[in-house]
């Protein structure tokens, strides 16, 4: 147990559906994130937000879209997406300090996501 | 741009093996570094950190790792592996002062001790 907790566990969608990945933080961290791991590629970073606030986007397509209603809750919202977006979706969340970065990030369990 | 690089992908070793895993990463300033670990079917978890201070930092199940500047790397070794060591490593890195909280990863490299 991390304290981030995520659901679903595993998640398979057509290409046509609308869907969304959950991520909840018991830890009081002031940011979080949405990660993608692939097979075979480095974790890539898709979105950070901060206070709330969207700090990051690394050029992720617009079928993506992240929401993060309070600092404990982040979403990810899914919608026509393609086969080779299938991966595990990790969520994060860590305590930014002005003064020296990111402590350390704390991850969840992940989401496992195919699509068909 | 901050960017991590891994070594070797795959390495395997018998128990009671030593291991070094290499790490080096692209930004000049000045980085938070750490190495996580995913064990099969289990979530990221950190074994060790470096802010500032000792450049030699330990961590938890017998690891450390080395942060030498000069070289631009954070490279972490076990002097005796046991099989349940079987996991996926990756190096992190956040350059704070240039990126702010953002932790970028390098590729992994998964590690198999034999029984």
């Amino acid at each position: 147990e991390t304290g981030v907790t995520q659901t679903p566990r595993h998640l398979v969608m057509g290409m046509t559906n609308k869907k969304s990945l959950k991520c909840e933080q018991h830890l009081g961290h002031n940011a979080m994130y949405w990660y993608k791991q692939s097979a075979k590629k480095p974790l890539e970073l898709m979105f950070v937000y901060n206070f709330k606030e969207q700090t990051e986007n690394n050029s992720v397509p617009s079928r993506f879209s992240p929401e993060c209603p309070n600092s404990s809750h982040l979403f990810l919202h899914l919608h026509t997406l393609q086969p080779e977006d299938s991966a595990l979706y990790l969520c994060a969340s860590s305590q930014d300090r002005q003064d020296r970065g990111n402590t350390e990030a704390f991850f969840g369990q992940g989401t496992r996501l195919t699509v068909v | 741009a901050q960017s991590v690089s891994q070594h070797n992908h795959h390495v395997i070793l018998s128990e009671a093996a030593s291991l070094e895993l290499g790490c080096n990463y692209s930004y000049g300033g000045t980085v938070n570094l750490f190495w996580y670990v995913q064990y099969p079917g289990q979530h990221l978890q950190l074994l060790l950190k470096y802010f500032s201070g000792d450049p030699l930092v330990k961590g938890i199940k017998g690891f450390e790792a080395e942060f030498i500047k000069s070289k631009f790397s954070f490279n972490l070794r076990k002097p005796s592996v046991q099989w349940s060591d079987t996991a996926e490593y990756f190096c992190a890195v956040n350059a704070w002062e240039a990126a702010g909280n953002k932790l970028t990863f390098g590729g992994g490299t998964r590690v198999l001790v034999k029984p």
